[in-house]
């Protein structure tokens, strides 16, 4: 079945410092993949999306690509800001309406 | 973009008796939403698929009878946490997907956060 993995957390990041989110999946056919953002007290927000391979999503100076080779989607931010801090999930969906797959979350910390 | 409410956003009840949390559609229409539960510190759990005038679809584990769903409209989808229990205690979260444009992408509602005493 369709699974989707991430680094554990929490990670802890001075601001400006550079970030990764590992994400890595395993899908029938060819998913959509998402990284959702979860800041406190909020409700999931859609941080960027990839529809096939090679595809780049980005937002916020956040990026990810699709790397079908390497089945990832790894998240990343050249410098980080205190209100970065947040839940970073990882997710995949396959075609059509079908719920999202989420990966565990990722508590990313920026401190001043 | 598109926006998914939830009501209430946070409710706490006495065990035994029953909850309904409400999750909207504003500005679109939503064939299907989902409905996930959120334990601390730990990821989404999808506990259901509802569809509009039809039944829902539960996961694997999750008891229809307990968490019962109704989704009366394309803008409306209902759980109800039936005779409540301590365990029923968590945040819950629905999702819609917009019809007439992107089905690729969910739009999260709030949440809900149920303490059940």
């Amino acid at each position: 079945g369709n699974s989707v993995t991430q680094m554990e957390g929490p990670v802890t990041l001075s601001e400006e410092a550079f970030l990764t989110i590992n994400c890595t999946y395993t899908a029938t056919g060819y998913p959509s993949l998402f990284w959702y953002v979860q800041y406190p007290g909020e409700g999931l927000q859609l941080l960027l999306k990839a529809t096939k391979a090679d595809d780049k999503g980005s937002n916020k100076g956040f990026e990810a690509t699709y790397r079908k080779e390497t089945t990832s989607f790894h998240l990343e931010k050249g410098s980080v800001q205190v209100s970065d801090s947040a839940v970073y999930f990882c997710a995949l969906r396959n075609s059509g309406n079908t719920p999202l797959v989420f990966g565990k979350g990722t508590r990313l910390s920026v401190i001043a | 973009g598109a926006v998914v409410s939830q009501h209430p956003s946070r409710v706490i009840c006495k065990s035994g008796t029953s909850v309904k949390i409400e999750c909207r559609s504003l500005d679109f229409q939503a064939t299907t939403m989902f409905w996930y539960r959120q334990f601390p510190k730990k990821s989404l759990m999808l506990m259901a698929t509802s569809n509009e005038g039809s039944k829902a679809t539960y996961e694997q584990g999750v008891e229809k009878d307990k968490f019962l769903i109704n989704h009366a409209s394309l803008t409306l989808s209902t759980l109800t946490v039936t005779s409540a229990h301590p365990e029923d205690s968590s945040f819950y979260i629905c999702s819609a997907t917009d019809d007439r444009t992107d089905t690729d992408t969910q739009y999260f509602g709030p949440g809900t956060r149920l303490t059940v005493l």
